[in-house]
């Protein structure tokens, strides 16, 4: 099994512009998760998508954030315009129920926004 | 508001010690409640997890402990390895799908 998969492993972009972060779920996995790693806030989970669906999007911190995931191996976190403060480590993670608290990350995507 | 916490910031232990990872959690009502090692430039691993009905959990080389009437959660990793240095996380089930990470225990393994 691939695990997790994440692109890009690293963006630098500059202000204004819009980014996009892309994930690929274990394979079976019906529950997805996005997290924002920071040093001064740790992991924050931004959304969580169960059967493709949208659950609970009440860590996105703005508008500026969307997310989707329009198939069961697919999903993107998009950013639009970025800021220097969404510079973050950028994690998605999968999980099957019924555990479905026990996530398996893949290994993030550092944004730096100048 | 509850939160889970660490004790300590930073562990360093000799090869071949145990060590011992302490985390402190204020929310009664978690259920659920998992260990996770976090190498340099990689996501979170998770390593073992453990419900509320039992106080104790081994797989290999790791023990996690759960003492609920002081809320107390630890982690025991025997005979530590130069490649168990990693950012040790805790993290509790607070409802049904969301964990709440504490902010995590550098552990260094000296030589």
């Amino acid at each position: 099994d691939a695990g997790v998969i994440q692109s890009p492993r690293h963006e630098v972009t500059e202000m204004g512009q819009e980014v996009t972060l892309r994930c690929k779920p274990i394979s079976g996995h019906n529950s997805l998760f996005w997290y924002r790693q920071t040093m001064m806030r740790g992991l924050e989970l931004l959304i969580y998508f169960n059967n493709n669906v949208p659950i609970d999007d009440s860590g996105m911190p703005e508008d500026r954030f969307s997310a989707k995931m329009p198939n069961a191996s697919f999903s993107t976190l998009k950013i639009q315009p970025s800021e220097p403060r969404d510079s973050a480590v950028y994690f998605c993670a999968s999980s099957l129920a019924p555990d479905r608290e026990k996530l398996f990350f893949g290994s993030g995507t550092q944004l730096s926004v100048l | 508001g509850e939160s889970v916490g660490l004790h300590l910031p930073t562990l360093s232990v000799q090869e071949g010690d145990n060590s011992i990872i302490n985390c402190a959690y204020s929310n009664s009502a978690s259920d659920y409640f998992i260990w996770y090692k976090q190498e340099s430039g990689k996501g979170p691993q998770f390593i073992i997890d453990i419900r509320s009905n039992m106080d104790k959990r081994q797989g290999q080389r790791v023990t996690v402990l759960l003492n609920k009437t002081v809320k107390h959660l630890s982690l025991q990793i025997a005979a530590t390895q130069p490649g168990d240095s990693a950012v040790y996380f805790c993290a509790e089930n607070k409802y049904d799908y969301k964990l709440s990470f504490g902010a995590g225990t550098t552990v260094t393994v000296r030589a």
